[in-house]
């Protein structure tokens, strides 16, 4: 069975400092990847999202990056973290080909606090 | 542009009643899937229905089940026999056919069964 792993669960860092956020799942192949994040327990904004290693998609402009360096893993960094991006990150996947792709699993999350 | 809008923040029910929460969406689209969403304390987002548009029928899971007005652009989720397990956040969702995966989120009805 598939499953997908998330970490850290809990981060807390200051302003300036770097970040990476990973995501691994198993269990597929050639997955669809996501990054979401959620303010203040509202609705959730995608980040960006993978089709395959090196190919990446942002969503938003923003200071974070992500990066697949390889099939089932997702990352997502900053070099310098804001203020504003505090709040509670998702990864999730899904399959690689339509209409599966549209049917989503996420991870358990990472909660990112800036000081 | 795409918009899901969930107008209820809040609802509340009594334990075994049956609950209804709103969702209205808006697209030029035909073809899309709509999901409702849980996120319980745990925040862990775990899908408990979906709808695929060209399906007329309205999508049932157990208790759950939806209403889906095509024409008015509706989709509302109903829990019948609430438990205490079904507190949560319910977040609506939409995705176009060919965007695979990226959905687009309501900001969530936060959902309370009292004993």
């Amino acid at each position: 069975s598939q499953t997908i792993h998330q970490w850290p669960a809990t981060l807390v860092q200051p302003v300036g400092s770097p970040l990476s956020l990973e995501c691994t799942v198993e269990g597929t192949s050639n997955p669809n990847l996501y990054w979401y994040r959620q303010a203040a327990g509202r609705g959730l904004q995608l980040l960006f999202y993978s089709i395959g290693i090196d190919q990446i998609s942002s969503e938003v402009p923003q200071n974070l990056s992500a990066s697949r360096p390889q099939d089932r893993q997702f990352i997502l960094s900053s070099k310098k973290l804001l203020l504003s991006d505090s709040g509670f990150y998702l990864c999730a996947w899904s399959v690689g080909q339509l209409p599966g792709a549209n049917v989503l699993t996420f991870g358990a999350g990472s909660r990112l606090t800036v000081l | 542009a795409q918009t899901v809008t969930q107008s209820q923040p809040e609802m509340s029910v009594q334990e075994a009643e049956t609950v209804t929460l709103s969702c209205t969406y808006d697209t030029s689209e035909s073809n899309y899937y709509l999901f409702w969403y849980k996120q319980p304390p745990s925040r862990q987002m775990i899908l408990v229905i979906r709808q695929e548009a060209y399906k007329q029928q309205n999508a049932t899971e157990n208790r759950f089940s939806v209403n889906f007005q095509k024409a008015a652009k509706s989709f509302s989720l109903k829990i019948s026999d609430s438990q205490l397990g079904d507190t949560a956040m319910y977040f609506c969702a939409f995705v176009s056919y060919n965007q695979g995966g990226k959905l687009i989120f309501g900001q969530g009805t936060e959902l309370s069964v009292k004993p």
